[in-house]
């Protein structure tokens, strides 16, 4: 099984471009999310899905979009990119978050740049 | 608000001594708790999971206990190796959550 895969790892944009990440899981999981990394500030959540089409908003929802048409995709868009966006982006999907096995299974992230 | 706080952003010991990393958290009452492991330029991986009514959990090396009363789990390698050098997250979760929240992670670092 490949697990959680990310497209691109790596990617340069310019202030104001949009662009889509791309997240795709093959373990049938009902939930998924996507979350940033910066340096000092740890893992913070900005949507998540328990399903196909039911989307919510985590905790730095501003800027980004998200939809789930299907339950193995879970792409995240950055509508009109910024500075302040320049992060590292994971994906993770659960069988079931907040049950006894509610684990999170994480990509290898996608590396984003925005000047 | 809910806040997760682990110990010093960076700890280094000796191979072979016993490494112990904390988790506090304040204002909730977390049903279990997660531990991942961070490798550079990877994402987290899932160690272990504790319960509230578990005191302590155990796999291979690793030793998790999860104390209710102080608000606080603590994360042992015993016999650490240079091998356990990352950086370790915990995420207190309550269980009708369906966010994960996630400590900033401490990183260890195991010297030879």
């Amino acid at each position: 099984n490949a697990g959680v895969t990310q497209t691109p790892k790596f990617q340069v944009l310019k202030t104001g471009q949009s662009m889509t990440l791309q997240c795709a899981q093959d373990m049938n999981h009902e939930y998924m999310s996507w979350y940033r990394q910066d340096p000092g500030m740890g893992l913070r959540l900005i949507h998540y899905s328990v399903g196909a089409g039911i989307t919510d908003q985590g905790e730095v929802p501003n800027g980004y979009n998200v939809s789930r048409s299907t339950t193995e995709d879970f792409p995240l868009r950055l509508l009109s990119a910024a500075p302040s966006q320049t992060s590292v982006y994971f994906c993770a999907s659960s069988y079931s978050i907040g049950a006894n096995t509610g684990e999170l299974f994480f990509g290898e992230g996608s590396r984003l740049t925005v000047l | 608000s809910q806040k997760i706080e682990q110990n010093s952003e960076a700890l280094n010991i000796q191979e072979g001594k016993t490494a112990t990393l904390t988790c506090n958290y304040t204002n909730y009452s977390p049903a279990y708790l997660q531990w991942y492991r961070q490798d550079p330029g990877r994402g987290p991986v899932f160690l272990l999971l504790i319960r509230e009514n578990e005191k302590e959990k155990r796999k291979e090396r690793l030793k998790v206990t999860f104390d209710t009363t102080l608000k606080q789990s603590l994360f042992h390698i015993t016999a650490s190796q240079p091998a356990d050098s990352a950086t370790y997250l915990c995420a207190p979760t309550s269980g009708s959550a369906r966010q994960l929240t996630f400590g900033s992670g401490t990183q260890l670092t195991v010297l030879p």
